[in-house]
């Protein structure tokens, strides 16, 4: 079963606007890590944010901020004020536990328009 | 600065031929990986080590192995390069512990094509 689904293949949004990329995770593990990671056309995998799961305020990194619903089991990534350069693939990522390898979804393109 | 390296960054092989790709990272964590991007696929994990002469296989292991002789290295060896291998991959590295926290830090990929 697939533990990190990103139901977006692409998305675009206007320059200046808001944008929301949905990830679902499945877990039965109460100690659990969410990361988002930004891969320009350029090919490098950047860190963006991460949310724990005992974290009790959604995590923020400038424009970048998690919308944690731990019930619902979502992290979506919330953009403020998109520009250009957010213009890239997103991927949503899980570690359960303790030390283990990060688990990927298969990303979503955004695309920001001018 | 602190940094992780792969090399080569490109290569181009020939079906049956064996080939080795380098990681070497200088942030001195224990934790190394590797991971195949392919197109509707996102990142799958292949190999991992969580410290030296420690190794252990990921969800895509077949036809690859690793080897963790220091901190700083995880070269990836396809033994018998197949087409099936033409994909980008990527090499992180994390600190060790118990907590869920460690990031991953990765390298600029390494984009291999067997013919």
């Amino acid at each position: 079963a697939q533990k990190i689904t990103q139901t977006q293949p692409g998305m675009f949004v206007q320059e200046k606007e808001a944008v929301t990329l949905d990830c679902t995770y499945d877990t039965s593990d109460p100690s659990y890590g969410l990361f988002w990671y930004k891969q320009p056309s350029s090919g490098e995998m950047i860190f963006l944010i991460y949310q724990g799961s005992y974290d009790q305020q959604n995590a923020t990194e400038g424009r970048y901020s998690l919308n944690f619903q731990k019930a619902r089991k979502s992290a979506n990534l919330v953009i403020s004020a998109s520009q250009l350069g957010d213009s890239a693939m997103y991927f949503c990522a899980m570690r359960e536990g303790g030390n283990t390898p990060l688990v990927f979804g298969k990303g979503t393109r955004l695309s920001v328009i001018a | 600065d602190a940094e992780i390296t792969q090399s080569p960054r490109h290569k181009i092989t020939e079906t049956g031929r064996q080939v080795t790709l380098a990681c070497h990272q200088t942030w001195n964590h224990n934790n190394m990986f590797w991971y195949r991007q392919d197109l509707g696929h996102g990142l799958r994990l292949i190999h991992y080590s969580y410290g030296v002469h420690d190794t252990n296989k990921g969800e895509v292991s077949d036809g690859y192995s690793v080897s963790r002789s220091n901190t700083e290295d995880l070269p990836l060896t396809l033994e018998s390069a197949a087409s099936s291998q033409t994909s980008v991959y990527f090499c992180a590295s994390s600190e060790s512990g118990t907590a869920s926290t460690d990031t991953q830090y990765f390298g600029p990929g390494t984009r291999l094509t067997v013919l």
